[in-house]
């Protein structure tokens, strides 16, 4: 059964940073295309980042230049770095899998809940 | 960015009653290798996200047969043609034809 499982939310103060963690098993993420979404409270889903399997990566307008995205196929696994961080990043994040992929085959993970403050 | 509009933001239904969802584009999500990168997801309370409906039409595995989805170019919808009480919840479509990847804002259904 595949699985993602997300990791290193928390409580970080304004203008710290944080590294997220998405490890997968039963899926190789250098095999899919591994995206962040995140979701503040009682907001709707924000598409924040992916990571293609050539490599390549996308942000989100709202995402660019304070966030990056990388993996680390030796752990299976999907980082997701927060810079600067600001009041407005606070949010459940969400570790995901192929969105367009064929059926049964779009993965989420549970989520990790970051807070900003001070 | 291509924005993603749904209506209608709440949507009350009578179980067993039909609803119907609308989502509409900026942009035209036909892509030039001849698909339309137009999901839906379901989230239930307390839940991450779940895939319905993937590429416009394509029902997800396990998904019951009452969701079906349709549309083209910049109009979609979700239908679902009985409601059930599991079907409580918010429900969002996005699109992947162009970069960033967008969500619609979410359409909340609620029972009467």
């Amino acid at each position: 059964e595949v699985q993602l499982v997300e990791s290193g939310g928390g409580l970080v103060r304004p203008g710290g940073s944080l590294r997220l963690s998405c490890a997968a098993s039963e899926l190789i993420v250098s095999d899919n295309y591994m995206s962040w979404v995140r979701q503040a409270p009682g907001k709707g889903l924000e598409w924040v980042a992916v990571i293609n399997p050539d490599g390549r990566t996308y942000f989100a307008d709202s995402a660019k230049g304070r966030f990056t995205i990388s993996r680390d196929t030796s752990k299976n696994t999907v980082y997701f770095h927060i810079n600067s961080v600001r009041g407005d990043d606070t949010a459940v994040y969400f570790c995901a899998s192929g969105f367009f992929a064929v059926a049964g085959k779009n993965y989420w993970g549970q989520g990790t809940l970051v807070a900003v403050s001070s | 960015d291509v924005v993603m509009t749904q209506s209608p933001l709440s949507l009350p239904v009578t179980l067993g009653q039909p609803a119907s969802i609308s989502c509409r584009s900026s942009q035209s999500l036909a892509y030039s290798d001849g698909d339309t990168y137009l999901n839906w997801f379901q989230q239930r309370p307390g839940q991450s996200p779940r895939r319905l409906i993937y590429k416009v039409s394509n029902r997800d595995s396990g998904v019951p047969d009452r969701f079906s989805g349709s549309g083209s170019g910049t109009e979609f919808t979700l239908r679902i043609s009985r409601v059930e009480a599991e079907d409580i919840g918010v429900y969002y479509c996005m699109q992947g034809t162009h970069w960033p990847y967008t969500f619609g804002q979410g359409t909340k259904l609620e029972i009467k």
